[in-house]
């Protein structure tokens, strides 16, 4: 049963324009949602999260939106950078237990 | 620095032999984690520890086994029973005392049946 879902195995975007990521999740006792980017043959890294508490969290260039309602979340990157290329996973978090999604391959291109 | 470091990077097994993959971390961390990757394909949690001494079964646990002897340490043995072991392995810990934080990875280990 897979409760952390991203649909889009991949997304192709024009440098200087915006990437949008999404993700679903299917169980209501997650209260915590992470993004984290990824290169081949190299551990995840931290990008940014969000509290179920909130709909909204911006970063810099990375902005990412909660719909509970919907069990939908989305990160937003604009503009979109050539060095943004990589594997985005999304992650979220009940209790302990961290479960992630199969990731998205973002290419975007100069 | 603080940090996660697991090792070895990279790793040849025979078929039958068991494998130790180690993960230290020296972020005080309660909780640690071990997910596996498949080419094209998610991370998909194997096993997970919140205290010393405690651990559980993520969703892939079958011909792996772990250990939390220590706080900083958490090796995981791929067994001759996993039958297949080839894939890239990660190890993870997040301070579970703290609500809403992060979990920080290791640079992963390669393994590869031969």
């Amino acid at each position: 049963d897979q409760q952390v879902k991203q649909n889009s195995p991949s997304l192709s975007v024009q440098e200087g324009r915006i990437s949008i990521l999404n993700c679903d999740y299917t169980n209501s006792m997650f209260d915590y949602f992470l993004w984290y980017k990824k290169y081949p043959a190299e551990g995840p890294t931290f990008l940014i999260s969000i509290s179920s508490i909130k709909d909204k969290n911006e970063d810099g260039r990375f902005t990412v939106f909660l719909n509970k309602s919907a069990k939908h979340l989305s990160l937003h990157i604009v503009p979109s950078q050539p060095g943004d290329s990589a594997v985005y996973f999304c992650a979220a978090v009940y209790g302990n237990k961290l479960v992630f999604g199969a990731g998205t391959i973002l290419r975007v291109k100069s | 620095d603080g940090g996660i470091t697991q090792s070895p990077k990279y790793l040849f097994r025979k078929e039958g032999q068991n494998v130790t993959l180690s993960c230290e971390q020296n972020l005080n961390h309660d909780a640690m984690y071990w997910y596996r990757q498949d080419p094209g394909q998610g991370l998909r949690l194997i096993y997970y520890s919140q205290i010393v001494n405690d651990f559980q079964k993520g969703d892939i646990a079958e011909g792996y086994s772990v250990s939390r002897e220590k706080k900083e340490s958490f090796p995981l043995t791929v067994t001759s029973a996993q039958k297949n072991p080839t894939a890239f392995y990660l190890c993870a810990s997040r301070d579970s005392l703290l609500s809403g934080n992060t979990i920080y990875f290791g640079e992963g280990s390669w393994l590869t049946v031969v």
